[in-house]
């Protein structure tokens, strides 16, 4: 299989608990980025990474969530502190970034809920 | 004012039916515009992309663009139930970020 994978796919946390998640794009892909979706919502941009560089970063963002994308290929999502306003769907997508080409691959997204 | 609005749904239409699904965008200097289907549960799954004025077709689906009137939209021809879905439309915008609209709930009706 070749897509966009993330794991877990599934994860129940306690408020106050850190979580962190796995996204592992298309091999070829050097932009990988991290959406975060409520139910009825559009996917939301957290972040991106242009290879090992993280480029723009939501301001929507808090203190409490940091990506990392190491040698630029995985890329993890930590979430501090976690909040039950923190429950979403997180999705992870890649594309092969140049001038004219933009196409995001989704991964199956990681479900989280705080209780 | 949104960045990125779709028509409101949810969108009824009979099987074998046109639908036709529209968004519209605030950022005058965006370039790249996509389609995205997806199913309740599940990721979005990329369909159509789009960067030219005029019609793009691929199958049953066909977008449409039109950059003065900052307008998109998709048609998707002799629908089935298997299109029932929620479609969201997603824009790359002149500084570089790719926005998505809330998106809008098709019913295909058998």
């Amino acid at each position: 299989d070749t897509g966009v994978s993330q794991d877990p796919r599934h994860k129940i946390t306690k408020r106050g608990q850190n979580v962190t998640f796995r996204c592992d794009p298309i091999s070829e892909h050097n932009r990988l980025y991290w959406y975060r979706q409520t139910l009825g919502q559009g996917p939301e941009f957290l972040t991106y990474f242009q290879n090992e560089a993280q480029l723009e970063k939501s301001r929507l963002l808090s203190d409490r969530f940091s990506a990392e994308r190491p040698k630029g290929s995985f890329s993890t999502l930590e979430i501090q502190r976690t909040e039950q306003g923190d429950s979403a769907m997180y999705l992870c997508a890649s594309s092969f970034g140049t001038v004219s080409s933009y196409e995001q691959y989704f991964g199956p997204g990681t479900r989280l809920t705080v209780t | 004012q949104k960045e990125v609005e779709q028509n409101s749904g949810p969108l009824s239409v009979p099987e074998g039916a046109i639908a036709s699904l529209n968004c519209t965008y605030s950022d005058r200097g965006s370039q790249s515009f996509f389609w995205y289907r997806q199913y309740s549960g599940k990721s979005p799954e990329l369909i159509m992309f789009i960067y030219s004025n005029g019609d793009k077709e691929d199958g049953r689906f066909t977008a449409q663009l039109n950059k003065a009137s900052q307008y998109v939209s998709l048609l998707i021809r002799d629908s089935q139930p298997s299109d029932s879905a929620t479609y969201l439309c997603a824009v790359k915008t002149s500084y570089d970020k790719v926005i998505f609209g809330p998106g809008t709930s098709l019913s295909v009706i058998p």
